[in-house]
């Protein structure tokens, strides 16, 4: 079945440190890839997204690349603020498929 | 900008309460659905709806009812709450039903503990 893995955590970082968050996927289909975060007490906000291979998906500073040899969509930031901590998940979609997929998501703490 | 709407966004019910979270999208948006949240294993697929009158499951429904009577509402239904329904819930709406690449927004969520 269609499955993210996302990298565990949480991952706590020093404010300007570069971030790396990964992701692989395994779909039985063509997915369209996606960033969501989660900020303390808030519900979901997609992040990123991506819908074909080689495409790079950018928002806020935050970068991934859709990787479809490697079936990866690594989050990427390379200096992260203090208002960054958040919990990131990973998702696909299926075309045609009627729901997202998660990975358990990766809390990130980003201290001063 | 109202998006995706919830109501209430925190609720504590008792073992065999019923109630129903509230879901609206002023968007137009043909597909709606319903994910809850718990520790460690990302969001889970409860119902969803490809349009008015038209509903599904999904991975998790049991112990859930939903019905779509208008395109912008979408209500959930615990019928006898069990503490293993604690959960953040989440409802979504996207344009179309599941064309590639449309995006799923999100509701703010409703933290439901059941005691």
């Amino acid at each position: 079945g269609d499955s993210v893995t996302q990298m565990e955590g949480p991952v706590t970082l020093s404010e300007e440190a570069f971030l790396t968050i990964n992701c692989t996927y395994t779909a039985t289909g063509y997915p369209s890839l996606f960033w969501y975060v989660q900020y303390p007490g808030e519900g979901l906000q997609l992040l990123l997204k991506a819908t074909k291979a080689d495409d790079k998906g950018s928002n806020k500073g935050f970068e991934a690349t859709y990787r479809k040899e490697t079936t990866s969509f690594h989050l990427e930031k390379g200096s992260v603020q203090v208002s960054d901590s958040a919990v990131y998940f990973c998702a696909l979609r299926i075309q045609g498929a009627q729901k997202l997929v998660f990975g358990q998501g990766t809390r990130l703490t980003i201290n001063p | 900008n109202a998006g995706v709407t919830q109501t209430p966004k925190f609720q504590v019910l008792k073992t065999g309460q019923s109630m129903t979270l509230q879901c609206a999208q002023d968007m137009n948006h043909e597909y709606m659905s319903w994910y809850r949240q718990d520790p460690g294993m990302g969001l889970r697929l409860i119902h969803y709806s490809v349009g008015a009158g038209i509903t599904d499951q999904g991975e998790v429904p049991n112990g859930y009812n939903v019905s779509r009577s208008t395109t912008e509402d979408f209500p959930l239904r615990l019928l006898s709450a069990a503490p293993s329904q604690t959960s953040v819930y989440f409802c979504a709406s996207s344009q179309g039903t599941g064309g590639f690449g449309n995006t799923i927004y999100f509701g703010e969520g409703s933290w439901l503990t059941v005691v």
